[in-house]
């Protein structure tokens, strides 16, 4: 079964601030976000593992409740090159190792 | 810098016919899969490979095989097109779940038109 993302789709302005959730109905070892823009192949973002361990870099973080087996993307003070589609790949615990199940993916759009 | 490269960007085939899509990465990636990309539904996993010769069944390998005979080739065979698989497909590499940094480096796509 896919995660499911919300929302899916968000237009926000420059300096706005957004956030992407994950939800999967199985119990998780690690999830994964990547950003896809126009075109172009989705490129890796960060790896949450099974913790509740937030991560991130420059204004993207993200955080894993594995109670919930929920996660979340945080963009804050976002920018024009943020723009692009947003996805979860998730790790079962029951399926650890080597394949992800992706979600429909979150449009995300940033307007000057 | 990995690099995934997929043979073709763009490819049109008709019903019936046997369509290849290879896919080759240069980084020594034990990992390699194959997903298709579909508006809404995100990524759904195919197939994928962790081995030489070693293949596993993704979400959706119906009217799909692979084959990898080398380590950095992996092959997606369409055996007898059909129109529901139109679509965009991406192969991905990785580095095994046991190290510390197994993210994975994506293709740029083929979008297969069946008509």
């Amino acid at each position: 079964q896919q995660p499911v993302q919300s929302p899916q789709a968000v237009i926000l302005r420059e300096g706005e601030d957004a956030v992407i959730n994950c939800s999967s109905s199985k119990a998780l070892y690690s999830v994964h976000w990547y950003r896809q823009k126009h075109g172009e192949a989705p490129v890796f973002l960060m790896i949450l593992l099974k913790g509740g361990e937030q991560k991130g870099h420059d204004k993207i973080s993200a955080s894993f409740n594995e109670k919930k087996q929920q996660s979340s993307l945080y963009l804050t003070a976002s920018q024009l090159s943020y723009s692009g589609t947003y996805f979860c790949g998730t790790e079962a615990e029951d399926n650890a190792g080597n394949m992800l199940t992706f979600g429909g993916g979150t449009r995300l759009m940033v307007k000057p | 810098d990995v690099k995934v490269t997929q043979s073709s960007r763009y490819l049109v085939k008709r019903t019936g016919e046997k369509v290849f899509l290879e896919c080759v990465q240069d980084m020594d990636h034990e990992n390699m899969f194959w997903y298709r990309q579909d508006p809404g539904l995100g990524l759904r996993l195919i197939y994928f490979s962790y081995d030489v010769k070693m293949k596993e069944k993704g979400d959706i390998p119906e009217g799909y095989s692979v084959s990898r005979e080398k380590k950095e080739r992996f092959s997606l065979i369409l055996e007898s097109a059909s129109t529901n698989q139109t679509s965009m497909y991406l192969c991905a590499s990785s580095r095994p779940t046991e190290t510390d940094n197994y993210e994975q480096y994506f293709g740029p796509g083929t979008r297969l038109t069946v008509t």
